[in-house]
């Protein structure tokens, strides 16, 4: 089957602008999390969803990132007036029920470019 | 918070010779995951690790678990370039669905 997609592949909008990256995940894959990637760094958790609970939104950097998801299907990270060090990879990864023992799948992700 | 160290952060070598990335931790572990990430790509998920002292062998990559559950390795032998990317440890954080992702280790292969 289809593995997780996320879109725009790639995104340069001006600083102050929004922006609102999508993610499909595995169908039937209960869990779905956004990490952020700066350019040469490791993976920065941001947000996580199970199912129909209360997200774990600990990992967002500030209220002008929010995030959404309809039951298990797709989600949005919005990123409100967006700033220079915005510009990252945002990735996306789904799992089968959202255990650490469950191996992440993840989208090829969305690089923003803040200008 | 759960914090995992990896070294070395990047390792340049000669096609051939043999590759080590360690990740370590300060509390026991309950398991540990190893990612490979290509230049431009996304995460790959390449193994879990569970069980003390485990050895897993993926063809010309063996990971390890240490005894105390508190590090790993992922040893390459005879890389290729085929090799290249980032190697990325992952272990459980503060919940039980956050992975807390190491800096990674870079691996370059020159031909």
């Amino acid at each position: 089957g289809a593995g997780v997609s996320q879109s725009p592949s790639n995104k340069v909008t001006e600083k102050g602008k929004d922006v609102e990256l999508r993610c499909d995940p595995i169908s039937g894959h209960t869990a779905l999390y956004w990490y952020r990637q700066r350019l040469g760094q490791g993976l920065e958790f941001l947000i996580y969803f199970q199912g129909n609970s209360a997200p774990d939104k600990s990992g967002l950097p500030s209220d002008r990132f929010s995030a959404e998801r309809t039951g298990e299907s797709v989600s949005t990270l919005t990123i409100q007036r967006t700033q220079q060090e915005d510009s990252a990879v945002y990735l996306c990864a789904s799992t089968a029920t959202g255990l650490t023992y469950n191996e992440q799948f993840f989208g090829p992700g969305t690089r923003l470019t803040v200008l | 918070g759960q914090q995992v160290m990896q070294i070395p952060q990047y390792q340049h070598v000669q096609e051939g010779e043999d590759f080590t990335t360690y990740c370590n931790s300060s509390t026991t572990l309950s398991n540990i995951q190893w990612y490979k990430q290509r230049p431009g790509g996304h995460p790959v998920f390449l193994i879990q690790l569970v069980k003390s002292g485990e050895v897993k062998k993926q063809k010309r990559l063996t990971f390890q678990f240490g005894e105390a559950k508190k590090n790993s390795s992922l040893h390459i032998t005879a890389t290729q370039t085929t090799d290249v990317g980032t190697y990325f440890c992952a272990v459980p954080g503060d919940s039980s669905y956050k992975l807390i992702f190491g800096s990674g280790t870079r691996l370059l292969v020159r031909p």
